[in-house]
Formats: C-alpha cells, sequence, structure tokens
C-alpha cells in the first residue's frame, strides 16, 4: 500500500537555526509527493510539491528533493525563524483512477524560540 | 484569495445523536474531500465528491458517514449515530480539477468531540 512516515516530533529549535524533517514514503505507483503546513488555528496548506525523481521543491526558504533511490522527501531550510512555528506534514499522491487522494505522515510540530 | 471555510470550528455530542459538519468549498472546485485526524494520529482520507456522487471512500467511511452537496456551495459530511472514536479534526479539501499536481485547498477544521 501507499504510506508516508516523517519524524516524530516535537522539534525546538532556536531562531536562525538550520532544519531538517526526514519523510520516507512506500508507494505502489509512481507519486507526487507534498510537504503541508499547519499554522495554529488554520487549515493545511501546501508548502512545496514535487512530481518526479529529482524535482526540487522549494518556498519561503524551505526545499524538499524527490529521492527515489531512497523513497525520501526530506525537508530543511537554512535558518529557521519564530513564524515557521506549525505541524508540519509530508503527504504524497498516487494515480488510482480514483480521486487523487492524499495520504499523509503523522506531522511534525516545530517550536521555534527566540 | 478564495478559501475553503468549516462550521462549526468545534462540535461536541453525545454518543448515538447525528452530527452535520458543513464546508464551503472554493467556488470554482469541481472535487471535494473529506480527511479526519485523531488526535496524535495521522490526517487520513474518508472520501472523494465529484458530479454528485462519491468517487471513493475509505474504509474508515462506513454506513454511519454520508456526503451530500446538497445547493451547489455547500459539501457536508454527516454522521448518523456518533461513537466515542469518532471524535476527531474533520478536514474539508478542494482542488479545481482531478490532477496530481494540482494543490487540494483546505479548510481549517472542525474539532467534534463525541462524549
Amino acid at each position: 500500500g501507499n504510506s508516508v512516515t516523517q519524524m516524530e516530533g516535537p522539534v525546538t529549535l532556536s531562531e536562525e537555526a538550520f532544519l531538517t524533517i526526514n519523510c520516507t514514503y512506500t508507494a505502489t505507483g509512481y507519486p507526487s509527493l507534498f510537504w503541508y503546513v499547519q499554522y495554529p488555528g488554520e487549515g493545511l496548506q501546501l508548502l512545496l510539491k514535487a512530481t518526479k525523481a529529482d524535482d526540487k521543491g522549494s518556498n519561503k526558504g524551505f526545499e524538499a528533493t524527490y529521492r527515489k533511490e531512497t523513497t525520501s522527501f526530506h525537508l530543511e531550510k537554512g535558518s529557521v525563524q519564530v513564524s515557521d512555528s506549525a505541524v508540519y506534514f509530508c503527504a504524497l499522491s498516487v494515480p488510482q483512477g480514483g480521486s487523487e487522494k492524499l495520504v499523509f505522515g503523522k506531522g511534525t510540530k516545530l517550536t521555534v524560540n527566540p | 484569495e478564495p478559501e475553503v471555510t468549516q462550521t462549526p470550528s468545534h462540535q461536541v455530542t453525545q454518543m448515538g445523536q447525528e452530527v452535520i459538519l458543513r464546508c464551503v468549498p472554493i467556488s470554482n472546485h469541481l472535487y471535494f474531500y473529506w480527511y479526519r485526524q485523531i488526535l496524535g494520529q495521522k490526517v487520513e482520507f474518508l472520501v472523494s465528491f465529484y458530479n454528485n456522487e462519491i468517487s471513493e471512500k475509505s474504509e474508515i467511511f462506513d454506513d454511519q458517514f454520508s456526503v451530500e452537496r446538497p445547493d451547489g456551495s455547500n459539501f457536508t459530511l454527516k454522521i448518523r449515530s456518533t461513537k466515542l472514536e469518532d471524535s476527531a479534526m474533520y478536514f474539508c479539501a478542494s482542488v479545481r480539477d482531478r490532477d496530481l499536481y494540482n494543490e487540494q485547498f483546505f479548510g481549517p477544521g472542525t474539532r467534534l468531540t463525541v462524549l
């Protein structure tokens, strides 16, 4: 089946620290990969995506590279800010002739302290 | 910027009662979804809906659940007889068309508490 595993949180960092949140997946087909972010009191928002191997998705200083050989899509940011405090979800979608539903990881809560 | 809205933000109900969770998707979107997240667990797909019928549903989406788009703007999830294990955050999402590369837009969620 299709599944996503991401590192357990919570993660607490100081401002300007380097961030990595690990994400690995298993998929029966050729998935598209996503990172969604949820700020307190808000819905899930797409942060970045990659649709084929070796693609790099990037947005707001965050990056993730689609690695087919290691089935990974790790999220990185070189210098985090307090405003990055949120819950981050790794997800995949696989064409199945249905509805292209998203399969999510458990989420990783990030807290950035000033 | 258009957004998906959900009401109520928090619903408390007694076990065995019916609840209806409401969502207003983005107006030109055609595909609609419900997901749920039990506290501390993964966000799970429940059901997708297109052209006034269910496209796909998960094992979770049993006979106690139903969805409807009654008036062309609202998209509702009904749970006929709630159980304690239905307590979760329920997210609605919509997408313009069915494409792997299109972003699904999510609402802020409804927290359902079953007592």
